[in-house]
């Protein structure tokens, strides 16, 4: 699996938009990018993935770079219940079971 | 309401004994898993299953051992040969149809031992 690279912690203002970024310079031709996050003391949450489109739902937006190397998670109007910490991870998608490998991921706060 | 359902949500044991961690599922999901999170990191991979009577170790099986006797439930036994068994257990599941397999997550377990 490729390895990702994500800054330790970020601030961002409440109502404000909190661009999260990824690198995966490894990543492969047939690696998808996943998103999740956890709220202190829960488990994690899914929140979005893709393979090289830009994709958005619900809850936020990735942008993947042409070259797949790097993605930017994008929360819209953040609010204080964003605050969590954010992983993102790469992962071939295969039939089966799927061995999600979280790193330590970014650790969000929201400021009021 | 469909979920995952972990219990209890706080354990405390004496070292030397063994423990079993509870996790179900009601969303009808073929595959299970069983997490370690220590503080201030990410998840480790304990075990898993993609099928009744069948599961794979994890990257960090040594000390544990689990079962897959129904579809619904998984549960995780902490016995006395994990060195270091006081952490944050978290179950997961995830359906196999349909490729991506977005995983599912229970509120954890958070064990202590003495």
């Amino acid at each position: 699996d490729a390895k990702t690279t994500q800054p330790p912690s970020m601030d961002c203002a409440e109502g404000r938009a909190a661009n999260l970024p990824c690198n995966h310079s490894t990543i492969s031709g047939n690696e998808y990018v996943y998103w999740y996050r956890q709220i202190h003391s829960q488990g994690p949450q899914y929140i979005i993935h893709g393979l090289k489109n830009n994709e958005t739902n619900e809850m936020a937006s990735l942008i993947i770079t042409e070259d797949r190397k790097s993605s930017t998670l994008i929360l819209p109007h953040a609010t204080l219940r964003d605050t969590a910490v954010y992983y993102c991870i790469v992962r071939v998608v295969v039939a089966g079971a799927q061995k999600l490998v979280f790193g330590q991921g970014t650790r969000l706060t929201i400021n009021p | 309401d469909g979920g995952i359902t972990q219990s209890p949500k706080y354990l405390f044991r004496k070292e030397g004994q063994n423990v079993t961690l509870s996790c179900e599922q009601n969303l009808n999901h073929d595959a299970m898993y069983w997490y370690r999170q220590d503080p201030g990191q990410g998840l480790r991979l304990i075990y898993y299953s993609q099928i009744v009577n069948d599961f794979q170790k994890g990257d960090i099986a040594e000390g544990y051992s689990v079962s897959r006797e129904k579809k619904e439930s998984f549960p995780l036994t902490v016995t006395s040969a994990q060195k270091n068994p006081t952490a944050f257990y978290l179950c997961a599941s995830s359906s196999l149809a349909g490729g991506l397999n977005e995983q599912f997550f229970g509120p954890g377990t958070r064990l202590t031992v003495l």
